[in-house]
């Protein structure tokens, strides 16, 4: 089974400019996350999808990031325009179900941001 | 609003126990899981229980959960050098919502 996959691994931009990063989930995965791990924390999640809509996105910087997942399978994230303290890890991950016991998601390789 | 702390180091010898400890606020938490992440890799769910259970065991993992005190610990058995990582403690408030991970602890293991 192939895993979630993400592109790209990694980007290098400037403050004030805009990136997109993307994630193919695992075949058949209803839900998909978006996390942000800032060095030396812990991911923080900044939006879950099911299916094609949006289950919790209220720590969505909304004034700069955005995302969708059109069809219910891939998804992109996006940052416009960017801010120094963005320079984080993205990470994407996928889950079977809403409702699952266990409740397992499954990271990608995450995306490396760095902005100058 | 929720919040899970850990401590960000352990050090330990191959071959000993290797405790790791976790606590959280929130007291509606349904389950608690433990994650880990190799360096350059994405996180990898080691092991979780539900907030009914005080105990899990698997393998060389034993989770315990004291829920009147919101503190969570992985014990990781005869730890090797392949057990070096960060791990993530992590709790859901609504069956899979709401996701919040602690800081990580850096378990180093020395040879």
């Amino acid at each position: 089974e192939a895993g979630v996959a993400q592109s790209p691994r990694y980007k290098i931009i400037e403050k004030r400019q805009s990136v997109a990063f993307w994630c193919n989930p695992i075949s058949g995965h209803a839900t998909l996350y978006w996390y942000q791990q800032i060095l030396g924390q812990g991911p923080k999640l900044l939006i879950q999808f099911q299916n094609n809509g949006v289950v919790d996105d209220s720590q969505l910087p909304k004034d700069r990031f955005s995302a969708e997942r059109l069809k219910g399978v891939d998804s992109t994230l996006k940052i416009q325009p960017a801010k120094l303290e963005d320079s984080a890890v993205y990470l994407c991950a996928s889950s079977l179900a809403l409702q699952g016991v266990p409740y397992e998601q499954y990271f990608g390789p995450g995306t490396r941001l760095t902005v100058t | 609003g929720e919040d899970v702390e850990q401590s960000l180091f352990l050090s330990v010898r191959e071959g000993d126990s290797s405790v790791i400890n976790c606590t959280y606020t929130d007291s509606s938490s349904t389950y608690l899981y433990w994650y880990k992440q190799e360096p350059g890799a994405g996180l990898q769910l080691l092991t979780y229980i539900f907030s009914n259970m005080d105990m899990k065991q698997d393998q060389r993992l034993t989770v315990l959960l004291n829920k009147k005190d919101k503190h969570l610990s992985l014990r990781i058995a005869d730890t090797q050098t392949g057990d070096s990582a960060i791990y993530f403690c992590a709790e859901s408030i609504n069956y899979g919502q709401n996701f919040v991970f602690g800081p990580g602890t850096r378990l180093s293991v020395l040879p």
